[in-house]
């Protein structure tokens, strides 16, 4: 079974741009989340959804959005970049059981610099 | 305080001895933990989960979980250098979030 996919690999922008990430994830699994990794606050819950919709969403600014296609693809936007938002994107994929596991496989993640 | 805490460390562990992680969450309500093992430049991979208290074994790994401490660890037996990397423990408290400690960076020294 393949695994999580993420594009691109490697973004570099400017302040002010916007960016748009991709995720697609493992065959079945419905819910994707999103996560923000840097070197000094680690890895931080942006958002997720599960059935084209936001089910829960991390401390973020509304400058960071997503959306989620009928697929289960998942599409990350942020607008209006800052330095700050330097970081390695991580998408994690999972079946969203009833159980209490959530067993989360993450892609390989973008890595966006801000120039 | 920090909802899930590790020693950042640098740990460093000869190679055949047991490497010990150690993981402390504040959320009493968290039903399920994680450990993800993290290599330099790459993404986290998921290695254990455990839900129960106790311990749960695969292969050369034990997690453990004392939900009373509100403690989880991670042994590593036979410690090889490609288990050298950065250990990542993650908490479930609900609502499909993971929540992340700064990890702690281990390395096996041959």
């Amino acid at each position: 079974k393949a695994g999580v996919t993420q594009t691109p690999r490697y973004l570099i922008k400017t302040r002010g741009q916007q960016v748009t990430l991709s995720c697609s994830p493992i065959s079945g699994h419905r819910s994707v989340s999103w996560y923000q990794q840097t070197p000094g606050q680690g890895l931080q819950f942006l958002f997720e959804y599960f059935s084209e919709t936001q089910r829960n969403k991390g401390n973020f600014p509304g400058r960071f959005s997503g959306r989620q296609f009928s697929n289960s693809r998942s599409e990350m936007n942020v607008s209006t970049l800052e330095l700050g938002d330097s970081a390695l994107y991580l998408c994690a994929s999972s079946q969203r059981t009833s159980g209490s596991s959530n067993e989360q496989f993450f892609g390989p993640g973008t890595r966006l610099t801000v120039l | 305080q920090k909802e899930v805490e590790q020693n950042s460390g640098p740990l460093s562990v000869p190679e055949g001895a047991i490497a010990s992680l150690n993981c402390t969450y504040s959320d009493r309500g968290s039903q399920s933990f994680f450990w993800y093992r993290q290599y330099s430049g790459k993404s986290p991979e998921l290695i254990m989960f455990i839900y129960s208290n106790g311990d749960k074994e695969d292969g050369r790994f034990t997690a453990q979980l004392n939900k009373a401490s509100q403690y989880v660890s991670l042994l590593i037996r036979d410690s090889q250098p490609s288990d050298s990397a950065t250990y990542l423990c993650a908490v479930y408290p609900g609502a499909q979030k993971l929540v992340f400690g700064q990890g702690t960076r281990l390395t096996i020294n041959p």
